[in-house]
């Protein structure tokens, strides 16, 4: 089993649509969860930065990390063409220097 | 750019030449590290290096060599370029405390080995 699961779509949505990003990891040791965006032909940006369970909001990015079903999720408010991207999971067990990254879900936005 | 710099951007190699990846950041942080991303693979690493005069092996090193020039400069070398080798190769930044898992990329160099 991998560490770290991510469904790599493709996921296409209208403009203005609620848009759901998952990963699923089985390292119990994980306690720091990000969320990466990669635009075309780019390097990947952070996007959010949680640690341990919780949710983090910023503006219309809502990420969740739920440590006891091992689960994390990003949330996109009111979807944007400009949000069309590849989304990239990452995770680490803050004792080493580390990340382990989801294979990423290209998500688009339609106009 | 995050504060990372990459040359070059692009690259052609014939297989058995050598080549070496710049990579360089402007934020004086202690971690630096080197990403390959393949289709449906997704980002390895390759080596990283927490702290100036220091490097480790990350998940792919074979047919890879790094250099920690100083704080500033950490450089990938490929001694005989392979097909396998053909990618798009990431360096990458982090904070040297707390936050130190949280890095920053790169505009990336795509690197095709004939």
């Amino acid at each position: 089993q991998k560490e770290v699961e991510q469904d790599p779509g493709p996921l296409s949505v209208p403009e203005g649509a609620i848009v759901s990003l998952n990963c699923t990891y089985s390292n119990s040791a994980f306690q720091y969860f990000m969320w990466y965006r990669q635009y075309s032909r780019k390097g990947p940006e952070l996007l959010m930065y949680t640690y341990s369970s919780g949710n983090k909001e910023d503006g219309r990015f809502t990420a969740q990390v739920d440590k006891s079903s091992k689960y994390i999720s990003l949330f996109i408010r009111d979807s944007q063409p400009s949000d069309s991207a590849t989304y990239l999971c990452a995770m680490s067990e803050g004792s080493n220097y580390k990340l382990t990254f989801g294979k990423g879900t290209l998500l688009t936005v339609n106009p | 750019n995050a504060g990372v710099t990459q040359t070059p951007k692009f690259q052609v190699l014939k297989t058995g030449q050598s080549m070496t990846l710049q990579c360089a950041q402007d934020m004086n942080h202690n971690s630096m590290y080197w990403y390959r991303q393949d289709p449906g693979m997704g980002l390895r690493l390759i080596y990283y290096s927490a702290s100036e005069g220091t490097t480790d092996k990350g998940e792919v090193p074979n047919g890879y060599n790094v250099s920690r020039l100083n704080k500033r400069e950490f450089s990938l070398r490929l001694e005989s370029a392979a097909p396998s080798q053909t990618s798009v190769y990431f360096c990458a930044r982090a904070l040297e405390t707390g936050v130190r898992e949280t890095q920053y990329f790169g505009p990336g160099t795509r690197l095709l080995v004939l």
